[in-house]
């Protein structure tokens, strides 16, 4: 298996553009995890999804960030309008079932300027 | 919250030595406990995992204990080499359903291990 995918692996976007991160979990993975992580904060969950349904986005941090799950296979993450503030690596996860061992994507590397 | 606390924030051990990472927690009604390892601007891997209705668990060198009731976790590596130079991370799933799923994750020990 080529374990969870994300792209872009790097973005650089000027503040009020909009953003979207892609993954795709590993196949027969049943949730998914979306994480950001910045030197000050460590890693945060964001948002999760158990067989596709959005469970919790408490962690979302504003009304911005937005995140879907069409289908068993593919998940986005989108920040519109992008502030300097949301520069962080983010990372998508995946795991058979939901308490079960997580799998971690390489990340996707935000810069807003 | 969940608070995960990891200490040391750094080691620099000479190759050879073993070591050990310490993790500790707030709320003891955890569903288990996984350590990870990240190697600079990487993604994590996941190293271990423990359910709550163990004490151990043991891949290579590496084995990682969790004493529930005290809040603590440790990971020993035995044998240091310098490609187990990285960041190990502990990461708490909390079983309480009010809370949803949680996956709460300390800060990380940054591990050097020099030749």
């Amino acid at each position: 298996d080529a374990g969870v995918i994300q792209s872009p692996r790097h973005e650089v976007t000027e503040m009020g553009q909009e953003v979207t991160l892609r993954c795709k979990p590993i196949s027969g993975h049943n949730s998914l995890f979306w994480y950001r992580q910045t030197m000050m904060r460590g890693l945060e969950l964001l948002i999760y999804f158990n067989n596709n349904v959005p469970i919790d986005d408490s962690g979302m941090p504003e009304d911005r960030f937005s995140a879907k799950m069409p289908n068993a296979s593919f998940s986005t993450l989108k920040i519109q309008p992008s502030e300097p503030r949301d520069s962080a690596v983010y990372f998508c996860a995946s795991t058979m079932t939901i308490d079960n061992e997580q799998f971690f994507g390489p990340g996707t590397r935000l810069t807003v300027l | 919250k969940q608070e995960v606390t990891q200490i040391p924030a750094a080691l620099s051990v000479p190759e050879g030595e073993n070591l050990v990472l310490n993790c500790s927690f707030t709320d003891s009604a955890i569903y288990n406990l996984q350590w990870f390892r990240q190697d600079p601007g990487k993604g994590l891997t996941s190293l271990l995992l423990i359910q709550s209705s163990q004490r151990e668990q043991t891949s290579g060198r590496l084995n990682a204990s969790l004493d529930k009731s005290s809040g603590r976790s440790t990971l020993y590596i035995a044998a240091s080499q310098p490609g187990d130079s990285a960041t190990y991370l502990c990461a708490v799933h909390l079983s309480n359903s009010n809370s949803g799923y949680a996956l709460n994750f300390g800060k990380g020990t940054s591990l050097l291990v020099t030749p």
